[in-house]
């Protein structure tokens, strides 16, 4: 079935670092894949999109690009803000072959940005 | 536009009452789907509405839990005689017809059972 796995947290970083944070999906038909992030005590965030293979979804600064060879949509940030600290979750859905349109989602990875 | 809507935002129940979960999708929206967020994990899906249809429960438990999108009105999410391990965040996304490849969360509802 559809899964995504995330890297696992938590991630701590200095304010203007580099950041990646992995997601590698398993899917059996061609899915849309998404980045949302969760700021504290909020719900989810839609934060880029993908929806299809060598895609790049952006905004805010974050890009991540759908690579069909490698499975991986991994979400990146060339110089991250104390105001990045959220939790980054990776997500999959395929409305073709999912007639419920379920959304699979990673385990979340927490990001604290440090001044 | 008002995004989705949730309420409450905080709920508190005892063992053994019941818990009802509101979501007002976002103006437009026709799809409504629940998701439980339990401590340190990702969401997991658990059921896929249409006004006065369920279209996909295969997330939700067998018992005790039900869910409903009439025609007038916002979803909701009822669970009956809560038990402890109920305990999470429940967020409620939306789609418009014809974009259900993008889903709208909610702020969520943190259900605590004492």
């Amino acid at each position: 079935g559809d899964s995504v796995t995330q890297m696992e947290g938590p991630v701590t970083l200095s304010e203007e670092a580099f950041l990646t944070i992995n997601c590698t999906y398993t899917a059996t038909g061609y899915p849309s894949l998404f980045w949302y992030v969760q700021y504290p005590g909020e719900g989810l965030q839609l934060l880029l999109k993908a929806t299809k293979a060598d895609d790049k979804g952006s905004n805010k600064g974050f890009e991540a690009t759908y690579r069909k060879e490698t499975t991986s949509f991994h979400l990146e940030k060339g110089s991250v803000q104390v105001s990045d600290s959220a939790v980054y979750f990776c997500a999959l859905s395929d409305p073709r072959t999912n007639t419920g349109n379920q959304f699979y989602f990673g385990t979340g990875t927490s990001l604290t940005v440090i001044p | 536009n008002a995004g989705v809507m949730q309420n409450p935002r905080h709920l508190v129940r005892r063992r053994g009452q019941e818990a009802r979960l509101r979501c007002s999708p976002m103006k437009g929206h026709s799809h409504v789907y629940w998701y439980r967020q339990l401590p340190e994990e990702g969401l997991k899906f658990m059921v896929y509405l249409q006004k006065e249809n369920i279209i996909d429960e295969s997330g939700m438990p067998k018992e005790r839990f039900s869910a409903e999108f009439p025609k007038e009105g916002p979803s909701i999410l009822r669970i009956q005689q809560v038990v402890r391990g109920d305990s999470a965040a429940y967020f409620c996304a939306s789609s418009p017809p014809g974009g259900l490849d993008t889903q709208y969360f909610g702020p969520g509802t943190r259900l605590t059972v004492l």
